[in-house]
């Protein structure tokens, strides 16, 4: 079954950048979605196809994907961007990255 | 707007069954395809179950493949998560999320309910 690796946690200082991979077979092949969930809420899409935003979610939030690896990259970021980190892809059926909880020190 | 509102977890005991349900509102729900993804305590996502718009397609997890399905009343604007013979690893969060296109699927999800507990244990 396919799989999809992301590191278990990412460190950033407020207004500096913050990169999240995820990594799979191929993955550049395949859309790769990103999800952001803060503690006790539910996951919010904050990209799609890749690259695309959803309305609502602020410009700091960007993808990308290529080769055997997709990441999201958030610019400037804030406090109120700690929280979970998934990525999610499909291939044959619908797989979840581990998650990565993002820490704004 | 755009709502997903789950109900029926609980506490049940290994081997019985439970049903879920997720009520819909602020959308064409007959559009969307609507899928069940879980969380188990302090774990990550894992995708459950799709069901297209109009009910023709239908896929599992091989982790609940033969025990689980998915059914959807277009009229009531609600989604069912029927639950047979459960195991403890079934303890999740689940959440019901509509695939973000219409007519189709994506296989990514735009909206998410707040979720229901589901604890399977003796």
């Amino acid at each position: 079954s396919y799989e999809l690796t992301q590191p278990p946690s990412v460190s950033v200082s407020p207004g500096q950048t913050a990169s999240i991979t995820c990594s799979g077979d191929r993955l550049g092949d395949k859309y790769a979605s990103w999800y952001q969930q803060r503690p006790g809420q539910s996951p919010v899409l904050v990209i799609y196809q890749d690259t695309k935003r959803p309305s609502g979610i602020p410009e700091r939030f960007s993808g990308s994907n290529s080769g055997n690896t997709a990441t999201l990259t958030l610019s400037g970021t804030q406090a109120m961007d700690e929280a979970d980190y998934y990525c999610q892809a499909w291939d044959s059926s619908v797989v979840f990255g581990g998650g990565t909880k993002l820490t704004v020190l | 707007q755009v709502q997903l509102v789950e109900s029926g977890g609980g506490v049940v005991q290994p081997g019985r069954s439970l049903r879920l349900s997720c009520a819909a509102s602020g959308f064409t729900f007959s559009s969307y395809g609507i899928h069940w993804v879980r969380q188990g305590p302090g774990k990550g996502l894992e995708w459950v179950a799709v069901i297209w718009y109009d009910g023709s397609n239908k896929d599992y997890a091989d982790s609940v493949k033969g025990r689980f399905t998915i059914s959807r009343d277009n009229s009531k604007n609600t989604l069912y998560l029927q639950m047979s013979s459960l195991r403890t690893e079934d303890t999740a969060v689940y959440y019901c999320a509509r695939d973000r296109c219409s007519s189709t699927s994506c296989y990514d999800f735009d909206y998410w309910g707040q979720g229901t507990v589901v604890t399977v244990s003796s």
